[in-house]
């Protein structure tokens, strides 16, 4: 089974500043690789598919990049609504798998 | 607007059974693959289970097999997910969930709350 790391568990940043969040593939999956942002108590959502594609209606601040086995999303300028955590996924098979997540919050 | 509304949550005893239903609204249902994703308390998101459109293709999490069964009904609007042998560890919110064409899961539902506890 692929398995999916995120790195780092947690970060705390400044408004303003960029934000990388890491998500690791065990073996190869194209680019089959979701991104989703769930604040506290609420529902999952979509932000990023195919590694890159923002979904409809997301700032444009996020942004997703990678291939294979390595990617990246990004927060340009890190807004106090981004507080959340941050989960990748992978689907290039109907077994998917959830990254363990990335906490993010403000300094 | 699409809409996905969970139900039959609750709480169970270890070993008992459990059945969720998800009733979909505002898409051609028969049209896509469907999940169920849970999430424990304070915990980060599994995925459980997915289902073809015909309900001919079932996967799931190594942890729910031989437990747990998805099954839909095209004519019903509805997916569900069968329960069985609960266990502790099972204890999370269950959310119905589709993709926009397979597994970039853009609708959610609210969830449902399953508590396995004696």
């Amino acid at each position: 089974d692929i398995q999916m790391t995120q790195s780092p568990s947690s970060l705390s940043a400044s408004v303003g500043d960029r934000v990388t969040i890491t998500c690791r593939a065990s073996q190869g999956i194209s680019n089959y690789l979701a991104w989703y942002q769930q604040k506290p108590g609420k529902v999952p959502k979509l932000l990023i598919y195919a590694a890159s594609t923002l979904q409809s209606g997301v700032p444009s601040r996020f942004s997703g990049s990678g291939s294979g086995t390595d990617f990246t999303l990004t927060i340009s300028s890190l807004q106090p609504e981004d507080v959340a955590t941050y989960y990748c996924q992978k689907y290039n098979s109907a077994l998917f798998t959830f990254g363990p997540g990335t906490k993010v919050d403000i300094k | 607007e699409v809409q996905l509304v969970e139900s039959g949550g609750g709480l169970v005893q270890p070993g008992g059974s459990l059945r969720l239903s998800c009733a979909a609204s505002g898409f051609t249902f028969s049209s896509y693959w469907m999940s169920w994703v849970r999430q424990a308390p304070g915990k980060g998101l599994e995925w459980v289970a997915n289902i073809k459109q015909d309900g001919s293709e079932k996967y799931y999490v190594d942890s729910v097999k031989g437990r747990f069964t998805i099954s839909r009904d095209n004519a019903k609007n509805s997916l569900y997910l069968q329960m069985n042998s609960l266990r502790a560890e099972d204890t999370a919110v269950y959310y119905c969930a589709r993709g926009l064409w397979f597994g970039e899961l853009s609708n959610w539902g609210q969830g449902t709350l399953v508590t396995v506890s004696s």
